[in-house]
């Protein structure tokens, strides 16, 4: 069967870094997407891998190996809006995403 | 960037009655639209992936009488929710992929909450 892994919860400090990990077990693989979701609201786009490596976009990184199914979404410079839930999703074979449980990231002052 | 539309934001309704949310790309083409349901606290769920022009693809588990989607035009998906009942009260969310090539990448609309009571 197809399946993503992240952590359920994870909490951090203003200022501080942050790594969210999510592993994959898909057939097929066509990119992996990062989002993130306030509350009450529709996903927003992050990030898109489809190659090895990172990708850096501002405050937030994205890296992916695909030869381990492991992809990471790094925070830096934590701020108190961040405090959201990260979806990480693969697009497989049929070109469909594949959806993670989300991790709930809490900042704290 | 690219922007997509849903319409209205908040329903209430009636059981029996019929609910029709409308999702729309408004700077890009989507040959594409995906609809997702989102109860509290859980992740998306698919419900069925609409193609402009064609039936809709409906997920196990997804009745397409009730939900029915129409997809005739490259920006505009509908979504109608028919003879609705309390356990369809959701968050119903729609998401478009631009047509361009090598454009992979779903966003999404703000969502529809919708309450049939």
């Amino acid at each position: 069967g197809q399946n993503i892994d992240q952590p359920t919860e994870m909490t951090a400090t203003e200022g501080a870094i942050v790594q969210i990990n999510c592993t994959y077990q898909t057939s097929g693989f066509n990119g992996l997407f990062w989002y993130q979701q306030h509350a009450g609201e529709a996903p927003t786009f992050l990030s898109y891998n489809v190659l090895d490596g990172l990708e850096e976009k501002g405050r937030f990184s994205s890296f992916l190996s695909r030869s381990k199914g492991y992809s990471y979404l790094l925070l830096k410079e934590l701020q108190m809006k961040d405090s959201a839930s990260y979806l990480c999703a693969v697009m497989d074979s049929n070109y469909q995403l594949i959806w993670g449980a989300g991790t709930k990231l809490i900042i704290k002052p | 960037g690219a922007v997509v539309s849903q319409h209205p934001s908040w329903v209430i309704c009636k059981s029996g009655t019929s609910v029709k949310i409308e999702c729309r790309s408004l700077d890009f083409q989507a040959t594409t639209m995906f609809w997702y349901r989102q109860f509290p606290k859980q992740s998306l769920m698919l419900m069925a992936t609409s193609n402009e022009g064609s039936k809709a693809t409906y997920e196990q588990g997804v009745e397409k009488d009730k939900f029915l989607i129409n997809h005739a035009s490259l920006t505009l998906s509908t979504l109608t929710v028919t003879s609705a009942h309390p356990e369809d009260s959701s968050f119903y969310i729609c998401s478009a992929r631009d047509s361009e090539p090598n454009q992979e990448t779903q966003y999404f609309g703000p969502g529809t909450r919708l309450l049939v009571l």
